[in-house]
């Protein structure tokens, strides 16, 4: 895998269920793994940034996991409010010789249903 | 409020202008990242600074060109403008480097007529 890559692209719910999406990324070289939150009208917002092969990160009913080996996190939403519906990305920043870049995907967008 | 301040918020212009984008970083915050975000693409990084020299360079345009002064605080040039400039341009700040949480402005609509 040469980019980031997340799916799927959207995905519609209906309040209450739980979902999950999957970030892709070069397991070489690799440093860090972020996720952000993107609502309509603002801006990115960090939810975790996760560095070890392992690593499991929560943030209330939002949490994530991350294996560098096979390159790829899960990004877990429990019990799905409308209020979670946004875009959410992940980047994945790997050593680049003399600098260092921070690659986004093209995010999941989640639409919540009351 | 992520403590990023970008201005302005919108911005309109005419192909072959040049326009300068400004970005005042959260308190404290030594890095200073600009990315660019078009329809259908997600956010394309373009440069970084830290503490006032260039750390790292995306894919920036050469009619483009940034800086960051010693207060900090970033600017983005971008000149000769084309349609295909039209993006929303993001700003984003961090204490030092990228395995740190990005905190980013609100952006500045660009929109070349």
């Amino acid at each position: 895998i040469l980019n980031v890559e997340q799916s799927p692209q959207s995905l519609h719910v209906q309040e209450g269920d739980s979902t999950n999406f999957t970030c892709s990324f070069p397991s070489s070289n690799f440093y860090a793994l972020h996720w952000y939150r993107w609502e309509t009208a603002k801006s990115p917002e960090a939810l975790f940034v996760m560095t070890l092969n392992g690593d499991e990160k929560k943030k209330g009913r939002i949490s994530a996991t991350l294996n560098t080996k096979e390159g790829y996190s899960y990004l877990y939403i429990k019990g799905s409010q409308p209020e979670d519906s946004a875009t959410y990305l992940c980047a994945s920043l790997a050593y680049g010789g003399a600098t260092n870049k921070l690659i986004f995907g093209t995010g999941t967008l989640l639409a919540v249903q009351p | 409020d992520s403590g990023v301040t970008q201005t302005p918020k919108h911005l309109i212009t005419a192909t072959g202008q040049r326009v300068t984008l400004r970005c005042s970083p959260r308190s404290g915050d030594l890095s200073v990242y600009w990315y660019q975000q078009s329809l259908d693409q997600g956010l394309q990084f373009l440069i970084q600074y830290y503490n006032g020299e260039e750390r790292a360079k995306g894919n920036i345009l050469e009619r483009f060109s940034a800086q960051q002064f010693p207060d900090l605080h970033s600017e983005l040039n971008l000149s000769s403008l084309e349609l295909g400039d039209s993006a929303l341009y993001f700003c984003a700040s961090s204490r030092r480097g990228l395995n740190e949480k990005l905190f980013f402005g609100s952006g500045t609509q660009l929109s070349v007529l």
